[in-house]
Parts: C-alpha cells; sequence; structure tokens
C-alpha cells in the first residue's frame, strides 16, 4: 500500500531564506507526483506536477525534483516571503488504482 | 473564470439527517472526485468518477454515495449523517486521467454532525 510522508511536519523560518520540504513514498509505481499549497480555510490550489518520467518542474521560485526510483521529492522555495506561510502537499498518484494519495503536509510559517 | 464550486461552504447538521453537498466545474472535466481531510489523516479519497455515469470507490466510501448524471456536477450524498463524518470535504476535478493533468480543487465544505 502506498504510503506518502512528508518531513518536517512544521517549518518557521525567517523571510528571505531559501527552504527545502521533502515528501517520500514508499511505492515507486506512480503516473506523477503533485505539490499543493493550501491556505487556512481553503482549497487546494496546484503549484508543480511532475510527470514519472520527468526529473523536475520549474515554476518561479519553485522547484521541485522527483527521484522516482529513491521515492523521494523535494520543494525547493528560494527566497522565501511571508505570503509562502500555507501548508504544502504532496500526492502522487499511484500507477492502476485511479487514486491519489496525499501526504499529511508540511506547515510553514514565514515570518518578517 | 475555471473553476470548482462547492456548496454549502459550512453545514452543521443532526445524525441521521439527509445532506448533499453540491460539486460543480466549468472546464467540461472529465474526472471529478471527492476528498475528506482529517487532523493527522490528511486526504482521503471518498468517491471517484472518470465520466458520466462511471463512479467507483476511492479509500473512505463507507456511509457516503455519489451519482454523475453530468458532466459537470457530482453530488455527495450522505443519507444517514454520523458525527465521525464530521470532516472539510474537498471535491476535485482534472481535464482527463489524472495520471496525467494536475487536479483543480474546490474551496472546500465544512461539514459538523453533532
Amino acid at each position: 500500500k502506498q504510503e506518502v510522508t512528508q518531513i518536517p511536519a512544521a517549518l518557521s523560518v525567517p523571510e528571505g531564506e531559501n527552504l527545502v520540504l521533502n515528501c517520500s513514498f514508499t511505492d515507486s509505481a506512480i503516473y506523477n507526483l503533485q505539490w499543493f499549497r493550501q491556505d487556512p480555510g481553503k482549497g487546494l490550489t496546484s503549484l508543480l506536477l511532475i510527470q514519472s518520467s520527468q526529473r523536475e518542474q520549474t515554476s518561479g521560485r519553485l522547484n521541485a525534483s522527483l527521484d522516482k526510483s529513491s521515492g523521494r521529492s523535494t520543494l525547493y522555495i528560494a527566497a522565501s516571503q511571508p505570503g509562502d506561510s500555507a501548508t504544502y502537499l504532496c500526492a502522487v498518484y499511484v500507477y492502476n488504482t485511479d487514486k491519489l494519495i496525499f501526504g499529511t503536509g508540511t506547515r510553514l510559517q514565514v515570518f518578517p | 473564470e475555471a473553476q470548482v464550486t462547492q456548496n454549502p461552504r459550512y453545514l452543521i447538521t443532526v445524525t441521521g439527517k439527509k445532506l448533499t453537498v453540491t460539486c460543480s466545474q466549468n472546464m467540461n472535466h472529465e474526472y471529478m472526485s471527492w476528498y475528506r481531510q482529517d487532523p493527522g489523516l490528511g486526504l482521503r479519497q471518498i468517491y471517484y468518477s472518470m465520466n458520466v455515469e462511471v463512479t467507483d470507490k476511492g479509500d473512505v466510501p463507507e456511509g457516503y454515495k455519489v451519482s454523475r448524471k453530468e458532466k459537470r456536477n457530482f453530488p455527495l450524498i450522505l443519507e444517514s449523517p454520523s458525527p465521525n463524518q464530521t470532516s472539510l470535504y474537498f471535491c476535485a476535478s482534472s481535464s482527463d486521467h489524472p495520471g496525467y493533468n494536475e487536479q483543480f480543487f474546490g474551496p472546500g465544505t465544512r461539514l459538523t454532525v453533532l
């Protein structure tokens, strides 16, 4: 059974720092991995989608990498800002199951 | 504006009183899904639909029903709600098979069952 783990569960950093969020999964048979952002009381916003054949995706200050063989993905946030404060979730779409399996998230706080 | 909408956003009800949470998307997406989010458990899939009249169970389908009579709508039905169904519910959609496309989420429905 696919399990997705995110470490750390919470992170508090000063503005301007570069930071890395980690996501690991137990079964490498995935179609893709997606990173989401969730603001308090709101829905999920898709940040980056990495197909299983890809190694990384970039959008602005965000860069996500995927190492399928080792079951790991990282989300790199450059020059963090207070507006980046949110919970970040990763999810893998499991091969042959039609299911998206989520991690429990990393709660990020960026203080001025 | 392309979006997934859910109604109601907040609902407090009592045990056993049937309710429906509506979900609608305006992007002509084929795939739609329902999730619930609980502290410490993350998001778990309840039901999903690959197209009209095609639905299937997710990881936690007990106590829920869905229907997909039109492409844009995917309501979630709780025939006899119980307190353990108190949760934050999200509807999501994607243009095609979600293995190849990003999923778009609605704003969520916070349900409390007393």
